[in-house]
């Protein structure tokens, strides 16, 4: 069973409205990661946030990590049209090993 | 830097013929990855390989599947029979392992599988 789990499992908001998706997971990680994917490619890796973090920040991205409520937050501000994609949130366990949550499909509107 | 290249792109085939994915990581890193997925399951951990060796083969889901890696810039997936459950896109991912945890993933474009 995965792991993360992405809420919600779909969004669509009108372009330049800030996007927010968060993640839950079970147990102790070593990491946390954001992925995207376009419709019909591969995962690209937006960011990662170490288990002693609890903020970080990427252009238009901002992550949060709360341990103690084993969450995360993913915000992108501004949004765009092309941010139109999935968003995977991957949380890294042991050695390497990183599981990925269903995702959310978020739709941006001209 | 030519990215993860995993071939072929799509592959349809017919039930009980033996199936072949490929992938050629990224020149450099260590590890790699090879993912399913699919609408019901999400995306699911196969296997991996660190230095061309498999670490973690729990997540392959039968004996007909099985995974190689000769060397450093070459790994094959296989499936011999297929099923039509076996329907699915095949992702290959590699990164650097350069600590004990987690680095990122660089991910091919991945290969769309149809058993018929």
């Amino acid at each position: 069973s995965q792991q993360g789990e992405e809420d919600p499992q779909a969004l669509s908001i009108q372009e330049g409205e800030n996007a927010t998706m968060n993640c839950s997971y079970k147990t102790s990680i070593n990491n946390l990661q954001w992925y995207r994917q376009n419709s019909g490619r591969g995962l690209v890796h937006l960011i990662l946030i170490r288990s002693n973090e609890r903020e970080k920040h990427s252009g238009r991205l901002r992550v949060t990590l709360d341990t103690s409520k084993k969450s995360s937050s993913l915000l992108i501000t501004a949004s765009r049209a092309a941010d139109t994609a999935s968003y995977f949130c991957a949380t890294g366990q042991g050695a390497q090993k990183l599981v990925f949550g269903q995702g959310t499909r978020l739709t941006i509107n001209p | 830097d030519a990215g993860v290249i995993q071939s072929p792109r799509h592959e349809v085939t017919e039930m009980g013929q033996e199936v072949t994915l490929r992938c050629k990581p990224i020149s450099g890193h260590n590890s790699l990855f090879w993912y399913r997925q699919t609408m019901m399951r999400g995306l699911e951990l196969l296997i991996y390989f660190n230095n061309n060796v498999p670490i973690d083969d729990s997540g392959m889901p039968e004996d007909r599947f099985s995974a190689k890696m000769p060397n450093a810039s070459f790994s094959t997936l296989k499936i011999q029979p297929s099923e039509p459950r076996d329907s699915a896109v095949y992702f290959c991912a590699s990164s650097t392992r350069r600590t004990m945890t987690n680095e990122k993933l660089f991910f091919g474009s991945g290969t769309q599988l149809s058993v018929l």
